[in-house]
């Protein structure tokens, strides 16, 4: 089946500090990668869509330049949280599509913690 | 506007009972329904979808257009079935999801 790859899985980092999280289609190609924010207990938050080659399209409330996303192929979609602060800390999720419709696959998830 | 309403945040049941996790959706169009379900420290996975019409480990869940609603259920549960579960809904033509808010499964023995 389609795999979705994210890495690093868990990251620890001094505010201010900039994070990049990769989500990586491993056999096939995804047109669209999403990704999400899931805090504690909650259920998933769609931050923005991304589609290879072009701007990723944000859900209302995210702050764009303050989570960078670039799709540069069809299997590379990244995530940075730049300066980065406490409250940023969460569990990011990307997930992949390859046609539309069709359901997503998902990623184990990077859990993020600035201290 | 989409929504996807998962009424229930926890559901406990015994072994072996009966289980039903409700979901109900607004949308305008033809919606795709989608359960997934996310085990303790893993990754969301894909349970089922309910144009494909199949049962995925006991469990089966019906498009209810009437009714706006995509419940999932399972005759019998057991201990491994306790995971969270969301409904999601995919509008047609569209390549977003929108997730409910969850229901967490116990199935105690």
């Amino acid at each position: 089946g389609a795999v979705v790859s994210q890495h690093p899985s868990w990251v620890i980092c001094k505010s201010g500090t900039s994070v990049k999280i990769e989500c990586r289609s491993l056999d096939f190609q995804a047109t669209t990668m999403f990704w999400y924010r899931q805090f504690p207990k909650q259920s998933l938050m769609l931050m923005a869509t991304s589609n290879e080659g072009s701007k990723a399209t944000y859900e209302q409330g995210v702050e764009k330049d303050k989570f960078l996303i670039n799709h540069a192929s069809l299997t590379l979609s990244t995530l940075t949280v730049t300066s980065a602060h406490p409250e940023d800390s969460s569990f990011y999720i990307c997930s992949a599509l390859d046609r539309p419709s069709e359901p997503q696959h998902f990623g184990d998830g990077t859990r993020l913690s600035i201290l | 506007a989409q929504r996807v309403t998962q009424p229930e945040k926890l559901l406990s049941v015994f072994k072996g009972a009966p289980v039903e996790l409700k979901c109900n959706y607004s949308y305008s169009g033809s919606p795709e329904l989608f359960w997934y379900v996310q085990y303790s420290r893993q990754r969301l996975q894909l349970l089922l979808r309910h144009i494909s019409r199949e049962s995925i480990k006991g469990f089966t869940a019906d498009l209810n257009k009437g009714e706006t609603s995509f419940h999932l259920k399972k005759p019998f549960a057991q201990e491994e079935d306790s995971a969270m579960y969301y409904c999601a809904l995919s509008a047609s033509g569209f390549n977003k999801f929108y997730f409910g808010s969850g229901t967490k499964l116990n199935v105690k023995p």
